[in-house]
């Protein structure tokens, strides 16, 4: 089955810790994407990438770090300098050019306690 | 002003009924559009694209208007498993951006 998967589902974060969120994509996509959603918003990217060993910022970058060594995958740091961390966090995937549509993965849900 | 709005609802309509959502948005360069479909606490899941006049999907018919700058989605026949929060995006050529507006809840009631 093609598709794309995160891990983990739920995480519990104390303040001040480091997560790392993953995605993994097995549909030969070149980009992929980082969202957050939460409650009574509209999805905002946090960072995008084309292409292998490359990534760009998105339009809340601040507080988040991503790398993109192979194509398949494409994980997601929430660092301490994240000042509200808790939401729903997306990773989407395409193939490169806005007229083609993005596929989700089941998301992860972030809780700092 | 957001790029994509559209009305939050939520539509409580009963089921057999129609139903139609409208989201405008204010990019005139927008050139892709696509409607999704969220259930609570999933992720989004594709709908339709609509990328000239329209799409028809079986009881889903997306439309799109370019002069006034909106795209409509109508649910014929709704069902119960209709409902869910439906999101509508826009892209345009060039960026690498998708906006999404915040959704429209419907629920579809027996």
């Amino acid at each position: 089955d093609g598709g794309i998967t995160q891990s983990p589902k739920y995480l519990f974060r104390k303040e001040g810790q480091n997560v790392t969120l993953s995605c993994e994509q097995n549909l030969n996509h070149d980009a992929m994407y980082w969202y957050r959603q939460d409650p009574g918003q509209g999805l905002r990217l946090i960072y995008y990438s084309q292409i292998v060993n490359d990534f760009q910022k998105g339009d809340i970058a601040e507080g988040y770090s991503v790398s993109r060594e192979k194509k398949e995958s494409f994980p997601l740091t929430v660092t301490s300098a994240q000042k509200n961390p808790t939401a729903f966090y997306l990773c989407a995937s395409s193939m490169w050019g806005t007229y083609n549509e993005q596929f989700f993965g089941p998301g992860t849900r972030l809780t700092v306690l | 002003r957001k790029e994509v709005e559209q009305d939050p609802g939520p539509f409580n309509v009963p089921e057999g009924a129609t139903v139609a959502f409208n989201c405008t948005y204010s990019n005139s360069a927008s050139q892709s559009f696509f409607w999704y479909r969220q259930d609570c606490r999933k992720e989004p899941k594709l709908l339709m694209s609509v990328y000239s006049s329209g799409n028809e999907d079986g009881r889903f018919t997306a439309q799109l208007n370019r002069a006034s700058q909106y795209i409509s989605l109508l649910i014929r026949d709704s069902k119960l498993s209709d409902s869910a929060t439906y999101l509508c995006v826009s892209s345009t050529s060039g960026t690498y951006k998708y906006i999404f507006g915040t959704g429209t809840r419907l629920k579809v009631l027996a």
